[in-house]
C-alpha cells in the first residue's frame, strides 16, 4: 500500500483566487493522478501528473485552469486557478506503485468550498 | 469510451441482512474492475478487484465475480453490518496501458442495527 497525505484538508476560498494543493506519498511510486469529486457525485480524473514533464489531462481539463507540477517521484500539487463556486469539490490525489498493477491508492482528499 | 453504470441509491437495509449493489460496464478490450468504498469522514479505500472475466474478488465478507458474458460485476454480502455502511463505487480500468479509473455514481449503504 501507500500512505499518502493532502494539504491543505479542507479550505473556503473566495472567487478569483487560486489555491494550491499539495500531495505527499511516503515511498516512490510511478503514477499519480489528481481527481474531483464533485457534491453528490462520483471522481472524474483531471489528470495524470508525470514526473518531468507535462501532466497528462482528460478531456474537459485544461492547464490553465489545473496547472499541476511533479518535480519528484513522491510529490504532486495541484492548483485551482481563479475559482468559482462550480469549482467546490473535493479534490483527491492517487498513485500507483510499481509492481503493484492495478492498484490505484487514494489520499484523504482536499475539501475545497468557493464563495 | 469506458463507462460504469452502478446501481443508485440510498439502500437501507438491517443489520444481518443480504446486500446486492449491482454494476454493469462497458468498455473495449479487456478492463480490469474494482469496487471503492468510502466511509462516512474517510478517504476512498480499495475494497477488491478482479482483473480478467470469471475472477472473484473477495475482501471483509464482500464478494464480486468478473462475469464478462454480462458484462457486470455486482458486489454482494451476505450478512452486513452497521460498520459497512458507507458509499460503494464500482470502477473500471481499461488494459495495460491505460491507467484511467472510470467511476461509476457510487451507491450509499445505511445498515440500521
Amino acid at each position: 500500500s501507500a500512505v499518502i497525505s493532502q494539504k491543505p484538508s479542507r479550505d473556503i476560498c473566495q472567487r478569483g483566487t487560486s489555491l494550491t494543493i499539495q500531495c505527499q506519498v511516503d515511498s516512490q511510486v510511478t503514477m499519480m493522478f489528481w481527481y474531483r469529486q464533485q457534491p453528490g457525485q462520483s471522481l472524474t480524473l483531471i489528470a495524470t501528473a508525470n514526473q518531468g514533464s507535462e501532466a497528462t489531462y482528460e478531456s474537459g481539463f485544461v492547464i490553465d485552469k489545473f496547472p499541476i507540477s511533479r518535480p519528484n517521484l513522491t510529490f504532486s500539487t495541484l492548483t485551482v486557478s481563479n475559482m468559482s463556486p462550480e469549482d467546490s469539490s473535493i479534490y483527491l490525489c492517487s498513485v500507483e506503485k510499481a509492481g503493484a498493477y492495478n492498484e490505484q491508492f487514494f489520499g484523504p482528499g482536499t475539501r475545497l468550498t468557493v464563495l | 469510451g469506458d463507462s460504469v453504470t452502478q446501481m443508485e441509491g440510498p439502500v437501507t437495509l438491517s443489520e444481518e441482512a443480504f446486500l446486492t449493489i449491482n454494476c454493469t460496464y462497458t468498455a473495449t478490450g479487456y478492463p480490469s474492475l474494482f469496487w471503492y468504498v468510502q466511509y462516512p469522514g474517510e478517504g476512498l479505500q480499495l475494497l477488491l478487484k478482479a482483473t480478467k472475466a470469471d475472477d472473484k474478488g473477495s475482501n471483509k465478507g464482500f464478494e464480486a465475480t468478473y462475469r464478462k458474458e454480462t458484462t457486470s460485476f455486482h458486489l454482494e454480502k451476505g450478512s452486513v453490518q452497521v460498520s459497512d455502511s458507507a458509499v460503494y463505487f464500482c470502477a473500471l480500468r481499461g488494459g495495460s496501458n491505460d491507467y484511467k479509473l472510470s467511476f461509476g455514481a457510487g451507491t450509499t449503504v445505511t445498515v440500521r442495527a
